[in-house]
């Protein structure tokens, strides 16, 4: 039982390079999450889908899309990287609602923007 | 967002000794508090998710508890061992959906 799964793990990218983030839960969960972590701050929501099919912004979504794109799979992509997305990354996953629900997070992927 | 604030920041314990660090939150706006624990090199893994004011939890050595009209968790480790070092994550939902707010975390280091 893997978890929650993320690749790449490391990358480095040029101001104004695109990429995607790659996550994958296969504990059936429902709903799944994307965090960035910057340091001296707590884990900061970019996005989160509640369900297949559905996403929806959180803390920090500018310069950010995602796709939902089964139950099991959720991208982050970045479409104009810049210095400031220069972060380490989470992936999440939980059955229900946060409210109700812990959650289960991936290994991270840290990501250098220059 | 919600202003979900740990402190200290960081703080070091001598092997054996216990020690608790505190997760505030506001009162107001509360529907659940989860803690994580989170080690170097790892993802954060959860502790405890509570709900309940008076709510007492407990895994191993380690027990929170949590008041939500005055809005703060404590966090105790009984007898730190090395393998406590760790950073401690509260988060908090205002509401019964899907967006938790993290606090910046205690960071933990236990001394032999």
């Amino acid at each position: 039982n893997a978890g929650v799964t993320q690749t790449p793990k490391f990358q480095v990218l040029k101001t104004g390079q695109s990429m995607t983030l790659q996550c994958a839960q296969d504990m059936n969960h429902n709903s799944m999450y994307w965090y960035r972590q910057d340091p001296g701050m707590g884990l900061r929501l970019i996005y989160y889908s509640a369900s297949e099919g559905t996403t929806d912004k959180g803390e920090v979504p500018n310069g950010y899309n995602v796709s939902r794109l089964n139950k099991r799979e959720f991208s982050l992509r970045l479409e104009s990287a810049a210095p400031s997305q220069t972060s380490v990354y989470f992936c999440a996953s939980s059955g229900e609602r946060a409210s109700q629900e812990t959650q289960y997070f991936g290994p991270g992927t840290r990501l250098l923007v220059l | 967002i919600l202003n979900v604030e740990q402190s200290p920041q960081s703080l070091h314990v001598q092997e054996g000794d216990s020690t608790n660090f505190t997760c505030s939150f506001p009162s107001s706006n509360f529907y659940a508090l989860h803690w994580y624990r989170w080690e170097t090199a790892k993802s954060p893994e959860a502790l405890f998710v509570m709900t309940l004011n008076g709510d007492e939890k407990k895994k191993g050595r380690i027990s929170a508890t949590l008041n939500t009209k005055e809005g703060y968790s404590y966090l105790y480790i009984k007898g730190s061992q090395p393998e406590d070092s760790a950073t401690y994550l509260c988060a908090s939902n205002p509401s019964d959906d899907y967006k938790l707010s993290f606090g910046a975390g205690t960071t933990v280091t236990v001394r032999a």
